[in-house]
């Protein structure tokens, strides 16, 4: 079965600095990643996702993920962090069952904490 | 309305009562399902409904029990639940024939059993 690792449950970053989130995923094939962003009492907000083609994908609010197949890895980063993006982070796969709808695969998370 | 909603955003119910989620999508999606989100663990995938039709159930106690009148209401009735039910619940919905599998979230119902 398919399981996703986020290997850090809190990371603390300072304002203005740059931000890595790791996920790391298991799966026999290629499957569609996705990072998803909750804030506190909200639900789930797509931030990007990667099916094929260019590695580095951009998303929503600055950030942007690479795939990387060798490593099974599909990293979050964000050049600068702003206080507002403390939340909690959470990578996805998904379509590994083949069918068009496909529930997802979560990690368990990271919560962001930005520092003033 | 836009996106995916869900009422009531907060529930807190007896152990012997009855009460029921109600989620809606205006995406003119064709596929919706609910998580459960406890703490300290992944979000648990619970139903997945394609085209009104139920096609995943993940092992979950009888006393959910998923309801899909269309393509974009879902419903989820609760009865007998135990205080470890206690979490947020989750709806997301999805075009099945994009072939993108992108899920879009509501905001959840954070469900108390006492």
């Amino acid at each position: 079965a398919q399981s996703v690792t986020q290997p850090d449950i809190h990371i603390t970053v300072s304002e203005g600095a740059s931000l890595e989130l790791r996920c790391n995923y298991s799966y026999g094939a290629t499957p569609y990643l996705f990072w998803y962003v909750q804030s506190p009492g909200q639900g789930l907000q797509l931030l990007l996702k990667y099916f094929s083609g260019d590695t580095l994908v951009q998303g929503i609010k600055g950030f942007e993920a690479e795939f990387k197949r060798s490593q099974s890895s599909f990293n979050l980063r964000k050049p600068s962090v702003h206080w507002s993006d403390a939340a909690e982070y959470f990578c996805a796969v998904g379509g590994v069952s083949g069918g068009g709808a496909d529930g997802l695969t979560f990690g368990k998370g990271t919560h962001l904490i930005i520092q003033p | 309305e836009t996106g995916v909603t869900q009422t009531p955003r907060h529930l807190v119910m007896g152990m012997t009562n009855k009460k029921s989620l109600k989620c809606e999508q205006h995406l003119g999606h064709n596929a919706m399902y609910w998580y459960k989100q406890s703490a300290k663990k992944p979000l648990e995938l619970m139903f997945v409904y394609s085209l009104e039709e139920r096609v995943e159930n993940n092992s979950v106690p009888s006393r959910f029990s998923p309801e899909c009148p269309n393509s974009s209401h879902l419903f989820l009735h609760l009865h007998t639940l135990q205080p470890e039910d206690s979490a947020l619940y989750l709806c997301a919905s999805s075009q099945e024939s994009s072939g993108t599998y992108t899920q879009y979230f509501g905001p959840g119902t954070r469900l108390t059993v006492l």
